[in-house]
């Protein structure tokens, strides 16, 4: 089992639904990332955070994408509405600093009927 | 083009066999990563390198920084290495360093 802790493993929802994921990154790693990883593709960043500041979240679709790290540990990242192409695995990520390795938890499997 | 170029898309081997996966970049980096995805999703990271090469177990992973190419060979490849290997960069460039995949190479090794 991965040390960064992920939930839910899973989540099946229907389009126009609001769905949220969480992240519990290892203890002391500032640096936390959120991927989304497309079915037979590599994951792709969505946003970076060192402790609370978002460094990177270029590639955020921030219409309906959201992501916080109130007190710079866990994090959650939100989207509302969900729609059909958001079905993804969704990873997080920490590492102790930036330009260190990278730790991932075991992903969300998102699913969107 | 995508940044981050790996080959073969898929390979399937005997038990035993020597096992060499390549990845190719475009752009300046300051690390490159290869990790491991079991089915199921999570990743292992298993190397980050900048220079050289390092070893781990029966894993070598070399870079050659002026050709922007590295690659991840596995000796004596074992059922239990099947997996998707993936290359990662993290760009030189200022600013963040969320890093940027390749599409994976799917491994199978049979018994």
């Amino acid at each position: 089992e991965a040390e960064v802790a992920q939930s839910p493993r899973y989540k099946i929802t229907e389009k126009s639904q609001a769905v949220a994921f969480w992240c519990d990154p290892i203890s002391g790693h500032a640096t936390l990332y959120w991927y989304r990883q497309i079915l037979g593709q590599g994951p792709e960043l969505l946003v970076q955070f060192q402790d609370e500041s978002v460094v990177d979240d270029s590639q955020l679709p921030k219409d309906r994408f959201s992501a916080e790290r109130l007190k710079g540990v866990d994090s959650t990242l939100k989207i509302q509405p969900a729609e059909l192409g958001d079905s993804a695995m969704y990873l997080c990520a920490s590492s102790f600093g930036r330009n260190q390795p990278q730790h991932f938890g075991d992903g969300t499997r998102l699913s969107i009927l | 083009k995508n940044e981050v170029e790996q080959s073969p898309q898929n390979l399937t081997a005997q038990e035993g066999e020597f096992i060499t996966i390549n990845c190719s970049y475009s752009v300046g980096i300051s690390a490159l990563h290869w990790l491991q995805q079991h089915p199921g999703g999570g990743i292992v990271s298993l190397f980050m390198l900048s220079s050289g090469k390092k070893k781990h177990g029966r894993l070598i992973a070399t870079i050659n920084i002026q050709e922007k190419h590295s690659s991840l060979h596995i000796t004596a490849s074992h059922p239990r290495d099947s997996a998707v290997y993936i290359c990662a960069v993290r760009s030189s460039g200022g600013g963040a360093d969320g890093l940027t995949f390749g599409k994976g190479t799917h491994l199978i090794i049979q018994p």
